[in-house]
C-alpha cells in the first residue's frame, strides 16, 4: 500500500519563503509529482523528481530523498496567488496509478 | 495545445436521471484518466484507459460507465446516481512512456439531488 503524509495548512507573508514536506511510504517508487490546484479549480503540474536532489523551475524547487521515504516543495518569493492547496503525488509500480498525499493549503498574506 | 476540456462544467441531476460526462484531448495522449475529488480531499482515481482499453477500474460502482470512442475522447455515463456521489469529476491525459506526467481538465462540478 501507500502512505503519503503532508502538512494540512501552512500560512506565510507575502515575498516569504515556504517549505512543504511530503514523506511517503510506499511498496514502490518511480516518482514523485507535485501538484498545485486553487479552489474548486483542476490541479496543474509543478514539477517532478525521480532521482535525489534539487529541482529548480523558477520560484519553485524540488528535493527529493529517495533513502528517507521524502521531498519537499519550496516556494520562494510569495505572492498573493500561490495561496492554493499542494498535493504530493507517488507514482508506484504501475506507471497509470498516482498515491496523492492529503494537500497542504497554503494561504499567503499580504 | 497541452488543454483538456471538459463539458458541462456543472451539472444537476435527480437519481433517476441518466447523463454523460465529456472529456477531449488532442496532445496525441494515449492515456486518459478519470478521478472523483470531494472537497478538501484529494483526487481519487476511478478508471484508466490505455489505447482506447480499460486498463485500471477501481472497484468503482456500476452507476458509473467509461466509454473511450478514440484516442482524444473519454466519456463517463451517470444513471441512477446517490447524492453522495456529488462531487468535482476530473479527466486527465498522459503520455504512455518517460514521466506519465498527468495534464488535468477543469472538471465537472457534479451534484445529485
Amino acid at each position: 500500500g501507500q502512505n503519503i503524509d503532508q502538512p494540512t495548512e501552512m500560512t506565510a507573508t507575502e515575498g516569504a519563503i515556504v517549505q512543504i514536506n511530503c514523506t511517503y511510504q510506499t511498496s514502490g517508487f518511480n516518482g514523485l509529482f507535485w501538484y498545485q490546484q486553487h479552489a474548486g479549480e483542476a490541479p496543474t503540474f509543478l514539477s517532478y523528481n525521480v532521482l535525489d536532489g534539487l529541482e529548480e523551475k523558477g520560484r519553485f524547487s524540488s528535493f527529493l530523498s529517495r533513502s528517507k521515504g521524502y521531498s519537499y516543495l519550496l516556494l520562494k518569493e510569495l505572492q498573493m496567488k500561490d495561496s492554493a492547496s499542494y498535493l504530493c503525488a507517488v507514482r508506484g509500480t504501475n506507471d497509470y496509478k498516482l498515491s496523492f498525499g492529503a494537500g497542504t493549503t497554503v494561504t499567503v498574506r499580504a | 495545445d497541452t488543454e483538456v476540456t471538459q463539458t458541462p462544467k456543472h451539472l444537476v441531476m435527480g437519481m433517476t436521471n441518466k447523463k454523460s460526462l465529456k472529456c477531449e484531448q488532442h496532445m496525441g495522449h494515449r492515456a486518459m484518466y478519470w478521478y472523483k475529488q470531494k472537497a478538501k480531499k484529494p483526487p481519487e482515481l476511478m478508471f484508466v484507459y490505455s489505447y482506447e482499453k480499460l486498463s485500471i477500474n477501481e472497484s468503482v460502482p456500476s452507476r458509473f460507465s467509461p466509454e473511450c470512442p478514440n484516442s482524444s475522447l473519454l466519456n463517463l455515463h451517470l444513471h441512477a446516481l446517490q447524492p453522495e456521489d456529488s462531487a468535482l469529476y476530473l479527466c486527465a491525459s498522459s503520455q504512455t512512456r518517460g514521466k506519465y506526467e498527468q495534464y488535468f481538465g477543469p472538471g465537472t462540478r457534479l451534484t445529485v439531488t
